[in-house]
């Protein structure tokens, strides 16, 4: 079975600074989807960045991108230049082969003016 | 596009009543929907999967005869909590998928449904 691990329960930062958010998982499928969703408070899910496993190039939207080591297992998320709207929680997900979302903990991330 | 929607956005309702809460998708066909529950500060739990004109599947320790799920369109599918307790109380999330060239690659989320049991 799939997991996705998030280590860091909590994360604060200064406006304007950069912040990268750890996420881990395990998976025996040959080719996968991983994501990153931010929820702010209102709690509507948002799609922030999607990484196809086969793709060797880290995806990239914008301020945010990932770091994506496939034989690491690791799928972090940077966010470059963090605004006070970033502030959330932010969880790492992967898709197996049902197309079910396997879900990391979350992480919160609190961005300070 | 893929924007999905839910209603009620909030329910508050007696112990002992049924509750149904509708998920839409406006803009797309959505051959499978996913049914999750929240607890606050938790991730969020899958509790089903619906598939568009099948039997729902449901996560291990998921009542079926309690979490009714209808899926009876490609653009509707509803969750009703049976005889509610306040056990149930929690933010009920669904989302939507559509399927390119056999492949989902993103699910799209409805805004949630906070209920509240008395």
């Amino acid at each position: 079975a799939q997991t996705v691990t998030q280590s860091q329960p909590e994360m604060s930062v200064q406006e304007a600074e950069t912040v990268t958010l750890s996420c881990t998982y395990d998976t025996s499928e040959s080719n996968y989807y991983l994501f990153w969703y931010k929820q702010p408070p209102s709690r509507q899910m948002i799609l922030v960045i999607r990484q196809e496993a086969y793709k060797q190039q880290n995806a990239t939207e914008n301020r945010f991108s990932v770091n994506f080591q496939k034989a690491a297992k690791s799928f972090s998320l940077k966010i470059s230049d963090s605004q006070l709207g970033d502030t959330a929680m932010y969880f790492c997900a992967a898709m197996d082969s049902n197309y079910q979302l396997i879900w990391g903990a979350g992480t919160k991330l609190i961005i300070k003016p | 596009g893929a924007v999905v929607s839910q209603h009620p956005s909030w329910v508050i309702c007696k112990s002992g009543t049924s509750v149904k809460i509708e998920c839409r998708s406006l803009d797309f066909q959505a051959t499978t929907m996913f049914w999750y529950r929240q607890f606050p500060k938790q991730s969020l739990m899958l509790m089903a999967t619906s598939n568009e004109g099948s039997k729902a599947t449901y996560e291990q320790g998921v009542e079926k005869d309690k979490f009714l799920i209808n899926h009876a369109s490609l653009t509707l599918s509803t969750l009703t909590v049976t005889s509610a307790h306040p056990e149930d109380s929690s933010f009920y999330i669904c989302s939507a998928s559509k399927v390119r060239a056999g492949v989902s690659q993103e699910q799209f989320f409805g805004p949630g449904t906070r209920l509240t049991v008395l």
